[in-house]
This record gives C-alpha cells, structure tokens and sequence, in this order.
C-alpha cells in the first residue's frame, strides 16, 4: 500500500481483555516502531525493530505487552489482561533504514472500560 | 539526557499570514536530526520537515522553513501564508545519530496546537 496501515482504527475492550493491534508497514521498510500516546501528549516509545528482530523493547511498560514482526513485515501489538491506563493511541511507523524519516499510520484509539 | 521542549501549548493565526512556532532541546551530541511533525485529528502523524545538525543551511518545504540554531540549540518552525488545513498539533522532535547500540528513540516535544482562524 501507499502507506503505514494501522488495524482496527478503534477498539473498545472491557478491563481485563486481551487485545491484538496490527501494523502494516510499507512494503521494504526494514525498520518499524511502535509509540502510545496519551491525550494531549506526544508519543511514547514503546519498541522497535529492524526486519524480524526485536532490538529494543524498553518502553513496553509491564509484560502484559507484547510485540512481534514473525517476517518482518506485518507487525502486532498484544496487550493482555488491558487495564484503564492501557487506553490510548498506539501509534505505528516505519521507516526505510534506521536514518530514514518515520512513516506513521493513523494509529489505534484503545479505550479500556 | 536529551529533552525537547515546546514552550507554547496552542498558537492561532489569521489566514494567510505567519506563524512561528518554537522548539529547543537539549544534548550533547553534535550529530543529530530535528523533525516538525503535524497531527491532524485523522490523529496520523506526518512529517513536516527534517533538518540534519551538520548542515547549516535551514531546510525548506514549500510553506514551512525552519530557523535552525545550533548553538542555541532552537529550531523553530515557520509556516508562511497559513491555510485552514493547517491546523493542528505540530510536535517538534529530535534523534540522534544512529551507532551501535542505539535504536533511533525519538525524543519528543509535548506538542503546540495550531489554530487557524478564517
């Protein structure tokens, strides 16, 4: 496609459900990254990768957060067990080398009930 | 540490006229990139404009130049002759120079809300 590709647009999960995101970044794009953005504030990293490797997963906030890139493409975000503080836009951008601008998708609004 | 800093919550401007909004950051590198990013409330973040720290000349993209201040570390956005679809969040942010170890973390501004009145 023409660009980064975020699924669903919305999602709505009851406390305690495990949620899925999915990034389709563009295609060649070797490197691909993950941000969550509160209202009102800028994104916050939570991880990256560079093709199928996972080289940074630092800013995932509890182990209740999980990403993966199995082919180095398509990318999912998994949030088990949500929590309010979950609720938020998960942001996902790719980029052609690591010196590369970002290329953003239009995000995932999570609202945990 | 490497901050960034946007001292100006929400802006407005007239159409057609110009706006100029302002960002400094703090690092010890003396590689780095600067980035203006526009959110929209589609909430897509998109590149505005991108300016390497050794280059002296200020980049330019159409309607939006940025006034880069190494040594002050400032590097403020310019938009010229605003349109209505610029209206926006405009985050201001900063990376450094991609070595082993580092994974291009970029460090943002809180953001500044762009108002532009008819």
């Amino acid at each position: 496609g023409a660009g980064v590709s975020q699924s669903p647009r919305y999602k709505v999960a009851k406390r305690g459900q495990d949620v899925a995101l999915r990034c389709d970044p563009i295609s060649g794009h070797v490197s691909l990254f993950w941000y969550q953005q509160a209202l009102g504030q800028g994104p916050e990293f939570l991880t990256y990768f560079q093709n199928e490797a996972q080289l940074d997963k630092s800013g995932l906030p509890s182990d209740r957060f999980f990403a993966e890139r199995p082919e180095g493409s398509v990318s999912t975000l998994k949030i088990q067990r949500t929590q309010q503080e979950d609720s938020a836009v998960y942001l996902c951008a790719s980029a052609v080398t690591t010196n590369s601008p970002l290329h953003f998708g239009n995000g995932t609004r999570l609202t945990v009930t | 540490a490497q901050t960034v800093t946007q001292s100006q919550p929400e802006m407005s401007v007239q159409e057609a006229e110009t706006v100029t909004l302002s960002c400094t950051y703090d690092t010890s590198e003396s590689d780095y990139y600067l980035f203006w990013y526009k959110q929209p409330p589609s909430r897509q973040m998109i590149l505005v404009i991108r300016q390497e720290a050794y280059k002296q000349q200020n980049a330019t993209e159409n309607r939006f130049s940025v006034n880069f201040q190494k040594a002050a570390k400032s590097f403020s956005l310019k938009i010229s002759d605003s349109q209505l679809g610029d209206a926006a969040m405009y985050f201001c942010a900063y990376i450094p120079p991609f070595n082993a170890g580092n994974n291009r973390k970029l460090i943002w501004g809180l953001g500044t809300s762009l108002a532009v009145n008819p």
